[in-house]
């Protein structure tokens, strides 16, 4: 089975402090992507997400950053915030499917 | 715009019993997947649909069944409920050209 690498699994940050997520994939049916956050009880949403025509996209405090050659991609959360405090999924498209992978997840916990 | 809707949101089931989870979604659009989720764990992908008639097989689709009668809905069957279904399932739906998967409030199920 294809697998999607996350990592680390936990993760504590003093606030104002930077998370770093990491994700390697093995191969992609598609150039996208994306990153989600879930709080606990809700069902994941997207919250960034790039395509690999540039190796970075930030988008206020959430920088991805991409390495097509090396098959990895990573989330920045800068100044982080208490509010950050959440489960991280990156994903990536089954090789020829349509099937979305998601990687086993990042709990951040982020210390006022 | 209710986007994509899950019911029951709890459910407890003896074992050997069936059931069915329903999904459905107002944005008209053609992909759409189950996911499971175990505690603490990241998201398994059960079934996936690309269109009204087509569904196809996911990472852990033993136990479970699907069917796309409509672009609107797309039930989760369970047949013979066992302990190691209990889980929170979420059902998602993709637009095509954006990639983004919008994801439903969940259903925990649980099995005794």
């Amino acid at each position: 089975q294809q697998q999607v690498k996350q990592s680390p699994q936990s993760l504590i940050v003093q606030k104002g402090g930077i998370s770093i997520i990491n994700c390697a994939y093995e191969n992609t049916a598609f150039d996208y992507f994306p990153w989600y956050q879930q709080f606990p009880g809700k069902g994941p949403a997207l919250l960034i997400a790039i395509r690999p025509d540039v190796s970075e996209k930030k988008e206020g405090r959430f920088t991805i950053s991409f390495n097509k050659s090396a098959k990895q991609f990573s989330l920045h959360i800068m100044d982080s915030q208490p509010g950050d405090s959440a489960t991280y999924f990156c994903a990536s498209w089954m090789d020829s499917s349509y099937k979305l992978i998601f990687g086993s997840g990042t709990r951040l916990l982020v210390r006022p | 715009n209710a986007g994509v809707t899950q019911t029951p949101k709890f459910r407890i089931l003896k074992i050997g019993q069936s059931m069915t989870l329903q999904c459905t979604q107002d944005m008209n659009h053609n992909y759409m997947y189950w996911y499971r989720q175990d505690p603490g764990m990241g998201l398994k992908l059960i079934y996936y649909s690309v269109g009204a008639g087509i569904t196809d097989k996911g990472e852990v689709p033993n136990g479970y069944n699907v069917s796309r009668s409509t672009t609107e809905d797309f039930p989760l069957r369970l047949e013979l409920a066992a302990p190691s279904q209990t889980s929170v399932y979420f059902c998602a739906a993709q637009g095509k050209s954006t990639g983004e998967l919008f994801f439903g409030e969940g259903s925990r199920l649980t099995v005794l």
